[in-house]
């Protein structure tokens, strides 16, 4: 079945500090991959989105590129804030299946000041 | 923007009562979803629905029931809660296929059972 593995937690960084989270997936067929961002008390948000081979997802300075060779998706930022520390999720929703989403196990991001 | 509302935030219910977590969407979507999240676990599916009436089973659907009697409505039922149901639960909703349109999710109620 399909699966979303991603790196265990939690991340600690520094302001400012460069974070890459990896995702990697197993599909059977073409998924959409997507980034939740949960923070503390709260329900999952949208934070990024791609839907095909080598489409870049970007918001709020985060970045992530679908990558079909090495079934990746890795979530980047170039400098993070002390408002980013949150939980992230990798998820994928496998085309004419989009009746389920298959979520990792969220890794943990706390920055410092 | 597309709501989804849990009826409750937190709730502490005894071992053995029946309990009704309640969500509600207002973007008219077809899908609806029932996942609990545990630490180290992430979210596990325990039940969708595609339409009125319609539901299937996900990964854990042992010890759960569901009922969407209305479209925009979609409840979750405990028969009678045990201390390892303690968790958060997260309701979502989204579109039919094709698979790039994202869930959303409400704000999730943390259920004890005491």
């Amino acid at each position: 079945g399909n699966s979303v593995t991603q790196m265990e937690g939690p991340v600690t960084l520094s302001e400012e500090a460069f974070l890459t989270i990896n995702c990697t997936y197993t599909a059977t067929g073409y998924p959409s991959l997507f980034w939740y961002v949960q923070y503390p008390g709260e329900g999952l948000q949208l934070l990024l989105k791609a839907t095909k081979a080598d489409d870049k997802g970007s918001n709020k300075g985060f970045e992530a590129t679908y990558r079909k060779e090495t079934t990746s998706f890795h979530l980047e930022k170039g400098s993070v804030q002390v408002s980013d520390s949150a939980v992230y999720f990798c998820a994928l929703s496998e085309r004419n299946y989009g009746q389920n989403f298959v979520f990792g196990p969220g890794t943990r991001l706390s920055v410092l000041p | 923007d597309v709501k989804v509302t849990q009826s409750s935030r937190y709730l502490v219910k005894r071992t053995g009562e029946k309990v009704f977590l309640e969500c509600v969407q207002d973007m008219d979507h077809e899908n609806m979803f029932w996942y609990r999240q545990d630490p180290g676990l992430g979210l596990r599916l325990i039940y969708f629905s595609y339409d009125v009436k319609m539901k299937e089973k996900g990964d854990i659907p042992e010890g759960y029931s569901v009922s969407r009697e209305k479209k925009e409505r979609f409840s979750l039922i405990l028969e009678s809660a045990s201390t390892n149901q303690t968790s958060m639960y997260l309701c979502a909703s989204s579109l039919p296929g094709p698979s790039n349109t994202e869930a959303f999710f409400g704000q999730g109620t943390r259920l004890t059972v005491v």
